[in-house]
């Protein structure tokens, strides 16, 4: 089966502007996490979705925000770009129910602020 | 906070050698456990997982982990690294309640080089 694939692959854009990245898990799996990964900070989770509601969330400033839709699909947006939001930011998409999920993750979106 | 250490952030190895990457973590909760690998040019991949059960997973690829809850360690083993297994390798532990799980709390990674 597909699995998560994330849009677009690279992207850049100037300080100040907003940016909307996309995800679509993998069929069936009803949660979808984000994720910025950095050279200095690594890993580093920003929020969650779960039937269309915010379920869990990061330590990230409000510029970050998030939806899904009824298909499961995810958007996520950065609004007024800084540098330091050079970054791959990576969707992960997993059953999502009650109980013990592993998450799955898509190749990223590169996104790069000048 | 939760926080996961991952104690080698380069680790240089020849083909056939032994492998082991340490990993703790800080929260004394109920945890999910994951080593995850990035390929070069590639996404985060599972290598293995720990909910519950016995302690010493078995993951793809020959590797395996065990879990040692009064150490709050998950260590990543191999007996035998071969070049292939040149890549990132990322421990990540979410906190678990009742509800499901939070979302993954990432060490920084060990870049681990198999020479041939």
């Amino acid at each position: 089966k597909a699995g998560v694939t994330q849009t677009p692959r690279y992207l850049i854009k100037t300080r100040g502007q907003q940016v909307t990245l996309s995800c679509s898990p993998i069929s069936g799996h009803r949660s979808v996490s984000w994720y910025q990964q950095t050279p200095g900070q690594g890993l580093q989770f920003l929020f969650e979705y779960f039937s269309e509601t915010q379920r869990n969330k990061g330590n990230f400033p409000g510029r970050f925000s998030g939806r899904q839709f009824s298909n499961s699909r995810s958007e996520m947006n950065v609004s007024t770009l800084e540098l330091g939001d050079s970054a791959l930011y990576l969707c992960a998409s997993s059953l999502g129910g009650q109980g013990h999920t592993e998450a799955f993750f898509g190749q990223g979106t590169r996104l790069t602020v000048v | 906070a939760q926080s996961v250490s991952q104690h080698n952030h380069h680790v240089i190895l020849s083909e056939a050698a032994s492998l082991e990457l340490g990993c703790n973590y800080s929260y004394g909760g109920t945890v999910n456990l994951f080593w995850y690998v990035q390929y070069p040019g590639q996404h985060l991949q599972l290598l293995l997982k720990y909910f519950s059960g016995d302690p010493l997973v078995k993951g793809i690829k020959g590797f395996e982990a065990e879990f040692i809850k009064s150490k709050f360690s998950f260590n990543l083993r191999k007996p035998s690294v071969q070049w292939s297994d040149t890549a990132e390798y990322f421990c990540a532990v979410s906190m678990y309640s009742g509800g499901g799980a939070d979302g993954l709390t990432f060490g920084k990674g060990t870049h681990l080089i198999i020479q041939p």
